[in-house]
């Protein structure tokens, strides 16, 4: 079955950069999409954005273009993301989501999450 | 962007009752919506797709109807495991976005 492994939680002081891992299986790493969601504590979803494993190509919500970069490493399946300039409010649990497609793709299989906490 | 509308906020229902949620995107999406279900603690999980599509192996008792703009979720007797938040998520155009969230409690 598909299954999302991410790595563990990180703490990190303003201005930092952080770089979390999300390791999959149980299905064909290059055949869908990677979304990247995450969630401040008590708020709603927020979509970051994607990579195409197969190529590496990527989409990225305007808010975070120029501070996030997503990267993937075909031979041990995972998929990273980075997020620079890290400031309090990028406290939040960060997700990665596989695509499920049917008639159109979506976020369908979410990993357990990673905590990122951004403090002085 | 594509901002979807969800509400109520938050309800609070007796079990067995029906419960209604609805989700109204800012411009025409078709059907390309998801129905998510958050429990405390836990990352979302996919109940309905594609407006109206049961996910494998959810309860028979969710249900999700609409397209174009207007949309519904409904959880036909609530259940006691019931309990979390609900997103609606439209997937029609970049950005993704996701409606703020119903919390749906037991009265």
């Amino acid at each position: 079955q598909v299954q999302l492994v991410q790595s563990g939680a990180e703490v990190k002081k303003p201005g930092a950069s952080v770089k979390v891992s999300c390791k999959a299986s149980g299905y064909t790493f290059t055949g869908y999409y990677i979304h990247w969601v995450r969630q401040a504590p008590g708020q709603g979803l927020e979509w970051m954005g994607r990579i195409n494993p197969h190529s590496g190509g990527t989409n990225y919500a305007q808010k975070f273009q120029g501070r996030v970069t997503m990267t993937r490493d075909t031979s041990i399946s995972t998929a990273y993301m980075e997020l620079s300039r890290l400031r309090s409010d990028d406290t939040a649990m960060y997700y990665c989501v596989r695509e499920s497609c049917t008639t159109r793709c979506s976020p369908a299989h979410w990993g357990q999450g990673n905590l990122v906490t951004v403090s002085s | 962007d594509i901002q979807m509308t969800q509400s109520p906020s938050s309800l609070s229902a007796s079990v067995g009752d029906r419960v209604t949620i609805t989700c109204q995107a800012s411009q025409d999406i078709r059907n390309y919506l998801n129905w998510y279900q958050q429990k405390s603690g836990k990352a979302p999980k996919l109940l309905i797709y594609d407006a109206s599509n049961l996910e494998t192996g959810v309860p028979s008792r969710f249900s999700g109807s609409g397209s174009g703009t207007d949309f519904t979720f409904t959880i036909s007797s609530l259940q006691p495991e019931d309990i979390a938040t609900y997103y609606c998520h439209q997937y029609d155009n970049l950005p993704l976005t996701f409606g703020g969230g119903t919390k749906v409690e037991i009265k």
